[in-house]
């Protein structure tokens, strides 16, 4: 079965750092690999999606995400974050084998200072 | 363009009660449709899909059961709840034969005292 972790829970950080947020799973074959948002109140929405091609994905609001095959990783990064991106970050795979499932890791709650 | 609604927002119920909420897609035709829980630092637990009227999988053993009566209504059912049935549960749709990528509802939030 497939499964996807989330290496920290918890990150703060002030305006103007860098974020980087670690997502690993555990399945093999081929994936289509994402990235969702919850913003405080509202509905969980699509950050990023990774489906074929450049592993380097960008999203909305400058986040971008790296699918690096050998490490089963597909890692969230923003150079510059901002009080706005205060959310919880969730990695999430969808494996072909599995059909119309996603799998999804436990969250980071990210909390940016202004 | 397609929407998801789920109903109530809020709710609270005694243990021992009977559940039924409500996920309704407007927009779209033969969706695939899901329930999840979401529980504080574990992520979204898949509770149940649908790939058709009266198709339900069953991912966990549990107290909830659902229902599939028209294309795009999706019901989450409980007979009796139990206090651990407390939690955010929410809805979401992808295209049928689609990518993977799931749009999800607003989500109810449901406490059992």
């Amino acid at each position: 079965a497939q499964s996807v972790s989330q290496h920290n829970h918890h990150v703060i950080l002030s305006e103007a750092a860098s974020l980087e947020l670690g997502c690993n799973y555990s399945y093999g074959g081929t994936v289509n690999l994402f990235w969702y948002v919850q913003y405080p109140g509202q509905h969980l929405q699509l950050l990023l999606k990774y489906f074929s091609g450049d592993p380097l994905v960008k999203g909305i609001k400058g986040f971008e995400a790296e699918f690096i095959k050998s490490k089963f990783s597909f890692n969230l990064r923003k150079p510059s974050v901002q009080w706005s991106d205060t959310a919880e970050y969730f990695c999430a795979v969808n494996a072909k084998a599995a059909g119309n499932k996603l799998t999804f890791g436990g969250g980071t709650r990210v909390l940016v200072k202004p | 363009s397609q929407t998801i609604h789920q109903w109530p927002a809020t709710l609270v119920q005694p243990v021992g009660s009977p559940l039924s909420l409500e996920c309704t897609v407007e927009g779209t035709s033969n969706p695939n449709l899901y329930w999840y829980r979401q529980a504080a630092g574990r992520g979204l637990q898949l509770l149940f899909y649908s790939v058709g009227i009266g198709q339900i999988s069953s991912e966990v053993p549990q107290n909830l059961s659902a229902s599939r009566p028209q294309d795009r209504q999706f019901i989450l059912s409980s007979k009796k709840l139990l206090l651990s049935d407390s939690g955010f549960y929410l809805c979401a749709w992808r295209l049928a034969g689609g990518s993977g990528e799931q749009f999800f509802g607003p989500g109810t939030r449901l406490t059992v005292l």
